[in-house]
């Protein structure tokens, strides 16, 4: 699988909009970009994912560069409870043995402040 | 069931002694993956499977670890002759089927087991 490098801290304050970035330029064109956050104590939370083309959901955007190197997670309004570890991962399509294996790296603390 | 169970969440064991953790995935859910996270840690792959195998166990960390699904359903993660270093949260998640071709991989994470070996 791709290495994904991300910052390892960001801040934001609350109402504005957080965006995060990944770095994933060893990504192959079989692999897909996913986000996960983790809430302290909680299990991981999937956020989104997408291939080449922008993804939006109720949660984010996806921002995916032409070259596909690197990616943006955009919280738009962020809030106190969006304050989380947030995990970027290239993952395989699905049909290989290592499509189950998300490797998650060290991810993004982001403090969301008042 | 609505999300992913897991079993127990807290287990305190002695050092030396076995362990058995439960993962019960969300109903439907063909592939299921166990991780560990030890404190302030990231998330380590131990293994994953799709219905009863496990296409990739590369990730479990000696043969003190293994871990079994029966019926295509739920999974049992056992760590004999547990050592301090084995202390961590485990945690399961499941997802859809993986079908060749077509990406369906939201994985649903339960809350945990949380495992210290004193």
């Amino acid at each position: 699988d791709a290495k994904t490098t991300q910052p390892p801290s960001m801040d934001c304050a609350e109402g504005r909009a957080a965006n995060l970035p990944c770095n994933h330029s060893t990504i192959s064109g079989n692999e897909y970009v996913y986000w996960y956050r983790q809430i302290h104590s909680q299990g991981p939370q999937y956020i989104i994912h997408g291939l080449k083309n922008n993804e939006t959901n109720e949660m984010a955007s996806l921002i995916i560069t032409e070259d596909r190197k690197s990616s943006t997670l955009i919280l738009p309004h962020a809030t106190l409870r969006d304050t989380a570890v947030y995990y970027c991962i290239a993952r395989p399509r699905a049909g290989g043995t290592s499509y189950g294996k998300l490797t998650f790296g060290q991810g993004t603390i982001l403090t969301v402040h008042p | 069931g609505a999300g992913v169970s897991q079993s127990p969440s807290n287990k305190v064991t002695e050092k030396g002694k076995d362990v058995e953790l439960r993962c019960d995935p969300i109903s439907g859910h063909t592939a299921l993956y166990w991780y560990r996270q030890s404190l302030g840690q990231g998330l380590e792959f131990l293994i994953y499977f799709q219905g009863n195998s496990a296409p990739d166990k590369s990730g479990l960390p000696s043969d003190r670890f293994s871990a079994e699904r029966t019926g295509g359903s739920v999974s049992t993660l056992t760590i004999q002759r547990t050592q301090q270093e084995d202390s961590a949260v485990y945690l399961c998640a499941s997802s859809r089927t993986l079908l060749a071709g077509r990406n369906t991989g939201e994985l649903f994470f339960g809350e945990g087991s949380r495992l210290t070996v004193l």
